[in-house]
């Protein structure tokens, strides 16, 4: 079985501060792994993925991601957080092994970024 | 190029009812995926549509069911509503399978009452 667990509902942090928020995961073979995020009443956008390769991924509006096998982590990590990152975060994963395109998605975060 | 689109944005229906969404990936996208999110439950799988075929099925009951067309548009239909069907059902369409990330549509807001 495949799963994703992101352990806060909720993370705030002051402007100009680095951020991250927490991911783990669990599958039976190599994991894709991705990040969206949410704005209200909108849909998902893309932010970063890992696939393979290099363990730090950069994506979109300055975010990146460390992959850690070891420790089956995915945190998103961005060096200064700006108010606009408000938003809900999304971690999820894909098994590579099923070959299946269905995201399992995390319960979400949500980050309050405070001026 | 254009987003995935979704319609209608919102819908009342009531109890006992049937409704249809739709979905247009994004041209050349031919997998589209469906989405139920609530606040209870959070992003669920419903189905992955893959040149007109099903490929892969959430855990559901058989009153969701959706379809795809030669050009890619995806509908998905729910009859006999629940009021626990209430939800934002989102569309994601991808290049293909495997590495590519999925690209969300804003999604249908679906009340019923």
């Amino acid at each position: 079985a495949q799963s994703v667990a992101q352990p806060e509902d909720q993370v705030n942090v002051a402007e100009g501060n680095p951020l991250t928020v927490k991911c783990t995961y669990s599958v039976s073979g190599n994991p894709y792994l991705f990040w969206y995020v949410q704005y209200p009443n909108r849909g998902l956008q893309f932010l970063l993925k890992y696939i393979t390769g290099d363990n730090l991924v950069k994506g979109s509006y300055g975010f990146e991601a460390e992959f850690n096998k070891s420790q089956t982590s995915f945190h998103l990590k961005k060096p200064s957080a700006l108010v606009s990152d408000s938003a809900l975060y999304f971690c999820a994963v894909r098994d590579y092994q099923t070959g299946a395109n269905n995201l399992f998605f995390g319960t979400g975060t949500r980050l309050t970024v405070i001026p | 190029k254009a987003g995935v689109t979704q319609t209608p944005r919102y819908l009342i229906k009531t109890r006992g009812q049937q409704v249809t969404l739709s979905c247009s990936p994004i041209s050349g996208h031919r997998s589209v995926s469906w989405y139920q999110q609530t606040p209870g439950q959070g992003l669920q799988f419903l189905f992955e549509y893959f040149s007109e075929t099903q490929r892969n099925k959430g855990n559901f009951p058989g009153r969701f069911s959706g379809r795809q067309f030669s050009n890619s548009r995806s509908e998905m239909n729910v009859s006999t509503l629940e009021l626990g069907d209430s939800a934002l059902y989102l569309c994601a369409s991808s290049s293909q399978t495997g590495i590519n990330e999925q690209f969300f549509g804003p999604g249908t807001r679906l009340t019923v009452l």
